[in-house]
C-alpha cells in the first residue's frame, strides 16, 4: 500500500530548465493536490484536480502547469525554472468527501533548488 | 473565503509541561477544521479533525483540541509535553462538499526542553 509517491525526492536546476514533478498514488482518491512549502509561509496550493480531465488553479500556480490524464497520475511541470521556485513540493489525494471524514493523504516531497 | 493563522511560529516548553499550541480561523461557511504534524524530510500527517457534533476532539499521544464558534478557535493542547512531540503542526480549514480544499496556517515548530 503506497499511498502517494513523489518523485524525484531531490533535484537541482538552472535557471531557464524544466521539469516535471511525478506524483502516483494508488488510493483512488478522486481529488489531488500541488502545494509548495517556504519557511515561515507554511503551505500554498498551486494547482488541484477533482478527477481525470479537470484540474483547476489554487493560490500560487504562475509558473507551474498540471494534467491530470488518469486518476492515479497528477505530474507538476515547470517550463522555465526562476530562483523563486526553489521551495519543497507536496503532492496530496483525498476522496470526494463532504463529510470530512478522510482528510488528505501527503507524499513525502519534492525539495527542488533552482541556480 | 477562508484562512487560518497561527500564532506563535515558534514554541518552547519543558518536557512535562502543558503544551498549546493556537489557531484561529475565518470561514464564511461552517468549517470543516484540522491539525497535521510534519517531522523533519516527511510529508503531513493528519493528527486531529472537528467536522461536526462534539466540540471537543482527542487525538493519539494525550493531544486534543476544542473548536470554539464564538472564538473562531481550534486551539490544540497536551497537559503533559514528551520529547517525540517535537515536530512542526499546521492547522488547516477547508468548507463543505465542493469546497475540499485546505487553507493551511503558516505552522507553529514546537521544541521540547529536555
Amino acid at each position: 500500500n503506497a499511498g502517494v509517491t513523489q518523485t524525484p525526492k531531490f533535484r537541482i536546476l538552472k535557471i531557464g530548465q524544466s521539469m516535471t514533478l511525478q506524483c502516483t498514488q494508488d488510493m483512488n482518491h478522486n481529488y489531488m493536490y500541488w502545494y509548495r512549502q517556504d519557511p515561515g509561509m507554511g503551505l500554498k496550493l498551486i494547482y488541484y484536480s477533482v478527477g481525470a480531465g479537470i484540474t483547476d488553479k489554487g493560490e500560487v500556480p504562475n509558473g507551474y502547469n498540471v494534467s491530470r490524464s488518469t486518476t492515479e497520475d497528477f505530474p507538476l511541470r515547470l517550463e522555465l525554472a526562476a530562483p523563486s521556485q526553489t521551495s519543497v513540493y507536496f503532492c496530496a489525494s483525498s476522496y470526494a468527501d463532504w463529510t470530512a471524514n478522510y482528510g488528505y493523504t501527503f507524499g513525502s516531497g519534492t525539495r527542488l533548488t533552482v541556480v | 473565503a477562508q484562512s487560518v493563522t497561527q500564532l506563535g511560529s515558534h514554541v518552547s516548553v519543558s518536557e512535562g509541561a502543558l503544551v498549546l499550541l493556537r489557531c484561529n480561523y475565518s470561514s464564511s461557511v461552517p468549517p470543516y477544521l484540522f491539525w497535521y504534524v510534519q517531522y523533519p524530510n516527511q510529508g503531513l500527517q493528519l493528527l486531529l479533525k472537528y467536522t461536526t457534533g462534539a466540540t471537543l476532539v482527542k487525538g493519539i499521544n494525550g493531544f486534543e483540541a476544542e473548536f470554539k464558534k464564538s472564538e473562531t478557535s481550534f486551539h490544540r493542547t497536551k497537559p503533559s509535553a514528551h520529547m517525540s512531540d517535537a515536530a512542526e503542526y499546521f492547522c488547516a480549514v477547508r468548507g463543505n462538499f465542493g469546497n475540499e480544499k485546505l487553507t493551511f496556517g503558516t505552522g507553529t515548530r514546537l521544541t521540547i526542553i529536555p
